[in-house]
């Protein structure tokens, strides 16, 4: 049941790397931005968020860092499992757009023993 | 607290017909968006409707439509269905749709539609 695309930047690492997941977002004016996880057969699952205002949030073996300058988001994450072979998007909106996200093309993350 | 409910999970349908997808969402979220997934456009916002109302469209045409019912539950439906509509369609759920960390966006598993 997986609609992801087939030919998604693929990301290698090796178990226990650390993995950085790179995204371009599109609008100035954003304000939100979130990262999701899409493993296959299922939606997207929320992983951390950021807002405008900060340049670095960090979660659970997960940060988020935000340079505004470039519109450049980036995701981070530590001590990288099999458990987080997935594909990852960043997603941008306005704060009151009632939840239009704009999406990015997505990286697909392969975690290898 | 279960989590968004999309049914059906698969659906086959031929071009010209038509289809309604529905959306359970998460008890006392009371915005409801719709997004397609398909390989080649990747996620796209629909629509969003709160209080029975649509208060945010995407750039799609008019043969995709929603609505929502008074206890949140929501539809969407396409009409004259083209090859091209072949996609996952995803709900998802938040509190009062305004966006921000205090309103996360929780989505379902989707709806796999193939147009034959």
């Amino acid at each position: 049941g997986e609609s992801v695309g087939l030919h998604l930047p693929t990301l290698s690492v090796q178990e226990g790397d650390n993995s950085i997941i790179n995204c371009a977002y599109s609008n100035s004016a954003s304000d939100y931005f979130i990262w999701y996880k899409q493993e296959s057969g299922k939606g997207p699952q929320f992983i951390i968020d950021i807002r405008s205002n900060m340049d670095k949030r960090q979660g659970q073996r997960v940060t988020v860092l935000l340079n505004k300058t470039v519109k450049h988001l980036s995701l981070q994450i530590a001590a990288t499992q099999p458990g987080d072979s997935a594909v990852y998007f960043c997603a941008e909106t306005l704060s009151g757009g009632y939840n239009k996200l704009i999406f990015g093309a997505g990286t697909r993350l392969a975690v290898h023993p | 607290k279960a989590g968004v409910t999309q049914t059906p999970r698969y659906l086959i349908k031929t071009r010209g017909q038509q289809v309604t997808l529905s959306c359970s969402p998460i008890s006392g979220h009371r915005s409801v968006s719709w997004y397609q997934q398909t390989p080649g456009q990747g996620l796209q916002f629909l629509f969003e409707y709160f209080s029975e109302t649509q208060r945010n469209k995407g750039n799609f045409p008019g043969r995709f439509s929603g609505r929502q019912f008074s206890n949140s539950r929501s539809e969407m439906n396409v009409s004259t269905l083209e090859l091209g509509d072949s996609a996952l369609y995803l709900c998802a759920s938040s509190l009062e749709g305004y966006g921000g960390t205090n309103e996360k966006l929780f989505f379902g598993s989707g709806t796999q539609l193939s147009v034959l």
